[in-house]
């Protein structure tokens, strides 16, 4: 299976600050990651899927990057709304894996 | 508007079955474009994919549960199901059913998900 580290495991910013999580692949995945943004008791939820593309509804701030093992999800400006827990996703190949997650607090 | 509503026994007895409904309403199972799957996540941990079934029947399954699970689809009814047999403790979280676009791959609809305790 392919493994996905994902860092920051949290980090601590304020409003208006730009945000950059990472996530690295064990092999090659082409541009086939998501991310998701999970909210204390709430279903996560995609903000970019394919690597680059935004999700219908998606604030325009949220942003990703990457291809190949390496890829970036990055907050321009950060809103009080996007402290949560985000997730990287791995679409390549069977089984699906997520990264552990990264908690963006104030 | 779509909506996924996950039902079933919130509370399991160690190694018995798991099963779980997600009812599927504004979409139709049958449409080709997707695929319905199970997603859990242990409390305070993160997020595990199960598996995944086309309304054709054919599944996909994480090899860390394959023997355990079983995921069915009712196109009549418009909802798919989850069993996984032999729980323990390990297998209590929430459960969220999730709809899975193609053509880029991706989950694009979440129910709210639902808490399941193994626990005699």
């Amino acid at each position: 299976a392919i493994q996905m580290t994902q860092s920051p495991s949290s980090l601590s910013a304020s409003v208006g600050d730009r945000v950059t999580i990472t996530c690295r692949a064990s092999q090659g995945i082409k541009n086939d990651l998501g991310w998701y943004q999970q909210k204390p008791g709430k279903a996560p939820k995609v903000l970019i899927y394919a690597a680059s593309r935004l999700q219908s509804g998606v604030p325009s701030r949220f942003s990703g990057s990457g291809s190949g093992t390496d890829f970036t999800l990055t907050i321009s400006s950060l809103q009080p709304e996007d402290f949560a827990t985000y997730y990287c996703l791995q679409d390549y190949s069977y089984p699906l894996t997520f990264g552990g997650g990264t908690n963006v607090e104030i | 508007q779509l909506q996924l509503q996950e039902s079933g026994s919130g509370l399991v007895k160690p190694s018995e079955t798991l099963s779980l409904t997600c009812t599927v309403s504004g979409a139709s199972i049958g449409d080709s474009a997707y695929y319905w799957g199970w997603i859990r996540q242990p409390p305070g941990k993160g997020l595990e994919w199960i598996g995944v079934i086309y309304y054709r029947g054919n599944t996909i399954y994480n090899p860390s549960l394959n023997s355990r699970v079983t995921i069915s689809v009712d196109t009549s009814n418009n909802h798919f199901s989850l069993k996984l047999t032999s729980v323990s403790a390990a297998d209590s979280g929430v459960y969220y059913c999730v709809r899975r676009a193609t053509r880029p791959e991706y989950f694009d609809s979440w129910g709210q998900g639902i808490l399941v305790t193994v626990s005699s």
